[in-house]
């Protein structure tokens, strides 16, 4: 089955740590994209990218990494100099500006992280 | 700049109901798209439709259908004869075209939340 992965689910983090979430699509879209979306708030863009080994910063990049070694995989880091890092993390896929029309984004299952 | 709108915070209806979801956006480009997604309580977002500016048509589908008025920049989502499980969080997101450099990323609004109750 085609989809995104998002792993993992629930993710513990002590203060100061670095952390990674991991995400990886079988549609062969050559965007990707990281949302992070607080209680009653709509999702903002961290980072996207739209072709491997190229990255753009989003709205709120701020204390956040990320890389595109491989078209299926753009892993998000959340640094220690993240200062709320407490939320849901969402990635999503689409087809790339190279595609014609903008097509609608898929979405993994979100990675729920908790600052302890 | 680009901008969603999303007024109604949260929905409770009794199942059966019919239920209009509100949705009004923001952008200077004349080439745009815009998008309805479903969260349910799992948290995968969920597509239900896109819609370019050139194309009006309103949609339906089954008990779902899109009304899309440039004139007052509006995209509203009805739900005829809710069902509990449409229950759930409905987002509007806008995206424009993609340019060379342009994003083309998606701008949501906060999301209204739908309670249906049996």
């Amino acid at each position: 089955d085609g989809g995104i992965t998002q792993s993992p689910k629930y993710l513990f983090r002590k203060e100061g740590q670095n952390v990674t979430l991991s995400c990886e699509q079988n549609l062969n879209h050559d965007a990707m994209y990281w949302y992070r979306q607080d209680p009653g708030q709509g999702l903002r863009l961290i980072y996207y990218s739209q072709i491997v080994n190229d990255f753009q910063k989003g709205d709120i990049a701020e204390g956040y990494s990320v890389s595109r070694e491989k078209k299926e995989s753009f892993p998000l880091t959340v640094t220690s100099a993240q200062k709320n890092p407490t939320a849901f993390y969402l990635c999503a896929s689409s087809f790339g500006p190279n595609r014609g029309l903008n097509t609608e984004a898929f979405f993994g299952q979100g990675t729920r992280l908790t600052v302890v | 700049a680009q901008k969603v709108t999303q007024a109604q915070t949260e929905i409770s209806v009794v199942e059966k109901e019919d239920v209009t979801l509100d949705c009004v956006y923001e952008t200077r480009d004349t080439t745009y798209y815009l998008f309805w997604y479903k969260q349910p309580p799992s948290g995968e977002l969920v597509f239900l439709i896109r819609r370019n500016s050139f194309d009006e048509q309103n949609e339906i589908s089954g008990r779902y259908s899109w009304n899309f008025q440039k004139s007052t920049s509006s995209f509203n989502f009805t739900i005829t004869a809710s069902q509990v499980v449409d229950s759930a969080v409905y987002f509007c997101a806008l995206s424009e075209e993609w340019y060379g450099g342009s994003q083309g990323n998606l701008i949501f609004g906060k999301g209204t939340k739908l309670s249906v109750k049996p």
